[in-house]
């Protein structure tokens, strides 16, 4: 059974702190999806994470994959109130097939004005 | 954009009824899952679908039942409802193979059984 820890599982900062958040396995993931979540909502897609090493942005949003693919981390620059939110990674399995991704319990983000 | 709906945001039922839950995605995507959410225990797959007419039981499958008669369309079925199946419900649809399995998720469904 594979599993995803990710870590703090609660964080709550001030408005223009910078965070990180992990996520870890020993699992290796054939991919990584970062997701975020507001309450009552579905999970939204942040990124998506193929290659060892791999890191992309997306504005103040850095993600990156672990060289074995097996943790990565999404870190956040000069946290703004609008990125409250659940964010959760979740891990697609190396075989073929439709089985579902591997979730990690999620990160609950406070950013305080 | 890849668009997955789900026909109710919030359902409150009564113990014994049965609930139907359907989840619907707009981009010709060949897999479907459903996935309860719960505090403390996250996102658990219920059940999965790869095609139509077909299904695979995912990690909490009892008392659940679903149906995929289109491709486009896929069902969660509650035979009799119970208390502890109130929870979020959540669909979500991928393309089959390749390495990214990305999951596009419906907004979800908040059902509360009495």
């Amino acid at each position: 059974t594979q599993l995803l820890e990710q870590s703090p599982q609660f964080l709550s900062i001030q408005e223009g702190e910078n965070l990180t958040v992990y996520c870890n396995s020993s699992s290796v993931f054939s991919s990584l999806q970062w997701y975020r979540q507001e309450p009552g909502e579905g999970p939204v897609l942040l990124v998506t994470v193929v290659t060892g090493g791999e890191v992309k942005k997306l504005k103040r949003l850095t993600f990156q994959f672990g060289d074995a693919r097996k943790d990565s981390s999404l870190h956040i620059t000069a946290a703004q109130p609008g990125d409250t939110g659940l964010y959760l990674c979740a891990g697609a399995g190396s075989g073929g097939g439709a089985d579902g991704l591997t979730f990690g319990k999620g990160t609950h983000l406070i950013i305080q004005p | 954009d890849v668009k997955v709906t789900q026909s109710s945001r919030y359902l409150v039922k009564r113990t014994g009824e049965k609930v139907f839950l359907e989840c619907v995605q707009d981009m010709d995507h060949e897999n479907m899952f459903w996935y309860r959410q719960d505090p403390g225990l996250g996102l658990r797959l219920i059940y999965f679908s790869y095609d139509v007419k077909m299904k695979e039981k995912g990690d909490i499958p009892e008392g659940y039942s679903v149906s995929r008669e289109k491709k486009e369309r896929f069902s969660l079925i509650l035979e009799s409802a119970s208390t502890n199946q109130t929870s979020m419900y959540l669909c979500a649809s991928s393309f089959l193979g390749g390495r990214r399995k990305t999951q596009y998720f419906g907004p979800g469904t908040r059902l509360l059984v009495l």
